[in-house]
């Protein structure tokens, strides 16, 4: 969804480096999720937010850090990047205004593919 | 949430109608069943979502037994370009977490 954008799309790190993914969006959303996704193992919630000054850990937050800077932009940090946090990293958003039903339908953004070697 | 059970992998040709099954015998009332899809290593898509009426948009169609006990999605053309692995989802409308289960892999054939 080109309303919902990544950068970078991929990136090669080394242990112990610090690194950050960005995530920007035009929807007008203002919730915004950090999932990763490895093989065989679906989507796992790192962080997400409901509002700017409204950040929570999901169920992987562990070696992982994130900054709300403006509604539309949600950044993940990795503060020390390790071989295990290799995976695809998904931004997403929903829309709290919307109807129940439509509220928690998310868009996702197009990956960002992370090699920490 | 409820959980959900789909076929592993199905096959479908090209101009031919899709049709994605979905059971989710312990749905509760208040609980909406959602389709999403995944092409390749490409970003989860959103398809659909219905509590007990059926839905259409541009994309599929939403059939969901009146019992709400299963569910079909509907591609009504398919093509190549549809083939991905769908996922059906079923939860609480006002409920951030979203759980992707192993979905069904569907390829189209020429």
């Amino acid at each position: 969804d080109a309303d919902v954008t990544q950068t970078p799309r991929n990136r090669i790190t080394k242990t112990g480096k610090r690194i950050m993914l960005e995530c920007s969006q035009t929807k007008g959303h203002d919730r915004m999720y950090w999932y990763r996704q490895d093989p065989g193992l679906g989507l796992r919630l790192i962080y997400y937010s409901f509002d700017v000054k409204d950040i929570n850990k999901g169920e992987i937050s562990d070696g992982y850090s994130v900054s709300r800077q403006a509604q539309a932009k949600f950044s993940l940090s990795l503060e020390s990047a390790i071989p295990n946090q290799t995976a695809l990293y998904f931004c997403a958003t929903s829309d709290r205004r919307a109807s129940t039903g439509d509220r928690e339908t998310q868009y996702f953004g197009p990956g960002t593919r992370l090699l920490v070697l | 949430d409820a959980k959900t059970t789909q076929p592993t992998s199905m096959d479908c040709a090209e101009g031919r109608a899709a049709n994605l099954p979905c059971n989710h015998s312990t749905i509760s009332g208040n609980e909406y069943v959602y389709w999403y899809r995944q092409i390749h290593s490409q970003g989860p898509q959103y398809i659909i979502h219905g509590l007990k009426n059926n839905e259409t948009n541009e994309m599929a169609s939403l059939i969901i037994t009146e019992d709400r006990k299963s569910s079909t999605l509907i591609l009504p053309h398919a093509t190549l370009r549809d083939t991905a692995v769908y996922y059906c989802i079923v939860r609480v409308g006002n409920d951030y977490k979203l759980s992707f289960g192993a979905g069904t892999t569907v390829t189209v054939r020429a």
